[in-house]
């Protein structure tokens, strides 16, 4: 079956301009994380939505940064005014969680998207 | 906020080579997950650990997990060029919502 899909792979913006990333999740899968990747920096968690619960935002870095989850499926995380610290590698996942799988089910990722802000 | 500090940062080897790198935190976890990630490509799930002294093998990766579920290791025997990559490891935080990860030891295998 189709895995995690990101779109696009890379984007390279001016400082300032409003960005769009994508996200399908695997069908079926309830929760959705973003998360940032920065050299040397490790993956940092950015929001996280799981059914129609409200999603937690505690990993946004700021209101410029905002993500919305709409059908219970596709997912698109916005940045608004970027800046040039938020190149980064912004990956998605997805994963089946049950009550009785808690914080035990993997998670499966896409292969990100690359944000150059220039 | 939990961290997971994961040693070393970076590992080059030559091929045929064992090694271990390491996991570790202040904090008990319920289970860890490792993961490896190639250039260009998302994380990919390895083994997830519950049991404290809990040791998973996988083909030429050994997998264990601390008696006290504070620490991990991953030891690789007879590493092989395909083995080069980011090792992650990660662990539920305390509302079980998402996984924290360490920053993670990058291994590159030379032939």
């Amino acid at each position: 079956g189709a895995g995690v899909s990101q779109s696009p792979s890379n984007k390279v913006t001016e400082k300032g301009k409003d960005v769009e990333l994508r996200c399908d999740p695997i069908s079926g899968h309830t929760a959705l994380y973003w998360y940032r990747q920065s050299l040397g920096q490790g993956l940092e968690f950015l929001i996280y939505f799981q059914g129609n619960s409200a999603p937690d935002k505690s990993g946004l870095p700021s209101d410029r940064f905002s993500a919305e989850r709409t059908g219970g499926s596709v997912s698109t995380l916005t940045i608004q005014r970027t800046q040039q610290e938020d190149s980064a590698v912004y990956l998605c996942a997805s994963s089946l969680v049950t009550r009785s799988s808690g914080g035990e089910s993997p998670l499966h990722f896409g292969n990100g998207t690359r944000l150059t802000v220039t | 906020t939990q961290l997971l500090e994961q040693s070393p940062q970076f590992l080059s080897i030559q091929e045929g080579e064992n090694l271990t790198v390491y996991c570790n935190s202040s904090s008990v976890f319920s289970s860890l997950q490792w993961y490896r990630q190639e250039p260009g490509e998302g994380p990919v799930l390895l083994v997830t650990v519950v049991t404290g002294g809990e040791v998973k093998k996988l083909k030429r990766l050994t997998f264990q997990f601390g008696d006290a579920r504070k620490d991990s290791s991953l030891h690789i025997t007879a590493a092989q060029p395909g083995d080069t990559g980011l090792y992650l490891c990660a662990a539920p935080n305390s509302g079980y919502s998402t996984l924290t990860f360490g920053k993670g030891t990058m291994l590159l295998v030379s032939p």
